[in-house]
């Protein structure tokens, strides 16, 4: 079974300075897709960034970009300019590449405040 | 707003009672899926149904159970209810796999078991 390991229950960082959130996973699959999900106080789950394993190139999305280490089955967030709006939890998930059943396993996350 | 409608919000019951949790997908998403959030156990999956079948399950009890409908709405429903199934209900959709279109969460249901 996969598992997900967020290590740092939370953090801090100062408004428009860069912070990393550390997530490592277990799989003995080949193929899989690695994401980061926000939770901010409205409760909603927003996807922010989504990774392909079969990719060695670090997907990016404006201020977010991950640093993936596949052989060290690790996948860290980077925050670039810290922004108020960041302030959210923030989970890793891990989803196995095979059509039809497709189950999330998640993290148990990160609290991010970035303070003014 | 992700377009997944959630109802109720909140639900405040009591134990051994029987409750169901309702969710309307996004217009054109095929696929829902269940999860549960509490404290403890962090985000679970519970169950995935695709275009009215199920499709996948997680770790969802025997109490709980759940369909999707021809109009693709989907309902959990949760009985003989205990105070550790005090949690987040989180339904999300998709357009179809995961692997091409991202899962879109509604605001979730709030449970308590008192």
């Amino acid at each position: 079974a996969q598992t997900v390991t967020q290590s740092q229950p939370e953090m801090s960082v100062q408004e428009a300075e860069t912070v990393t959130l550390s997530c490592t996973y277990d799989t003995s699959e080949s193929n899989y897709y690695l994401f980061w999900y926000k939770q901010p106080p409205s409760r909603q789950m927003i996807l922010v960034i989504r990774q392909e394993a079969y990719k060695q190139q670090n997907a990016t999305e404006n201020r977010f970009s991950v640093n993936f280490q596949k052989a060290a089955k690790s996948f860290s967030l980077k925050i670039s300019d810290s922004q108020l709006g960041d302030t959210a939890m923030y989970f890793c998930a891990f989803m196995k590449a095979q059509g039809g059943s497709e189950k999330l396993v998640f993290g148990k996350g990160t609290k991010l405040t970035v303070n003014p | 707003d992700s377009g997944v409608t959630q109802t109720p919000k909140h639900l405040i019951t009591a134990t051994g009672q029987r409750v169901t949790l309702r969710c309307s997908p996004r217009s054109g998403d095929l696929s829902v899926y269940w999860y549960q959030q509490s404290l403890d156990q962090g985000l679970q999956f519970l169950i995935q149904y695709y275009n009215g079948e199920e499709r996948a399950k997680g770790n969802i009890l025997e109490r709980f159970s759940a369909q999707q409908f021809p109009d693709l709405h989907s309902e959990l429903n949760l009985s003989s209810l205990e105070l550790g199934d005090s949690a987040l209900y989180f339904c999300a959709s998709s357009v179809g796999t995961l692997l091409d279109s991202p899962l879109h969460f509604g605001n979730g249901t709030r449970l308590t078991v008192t």
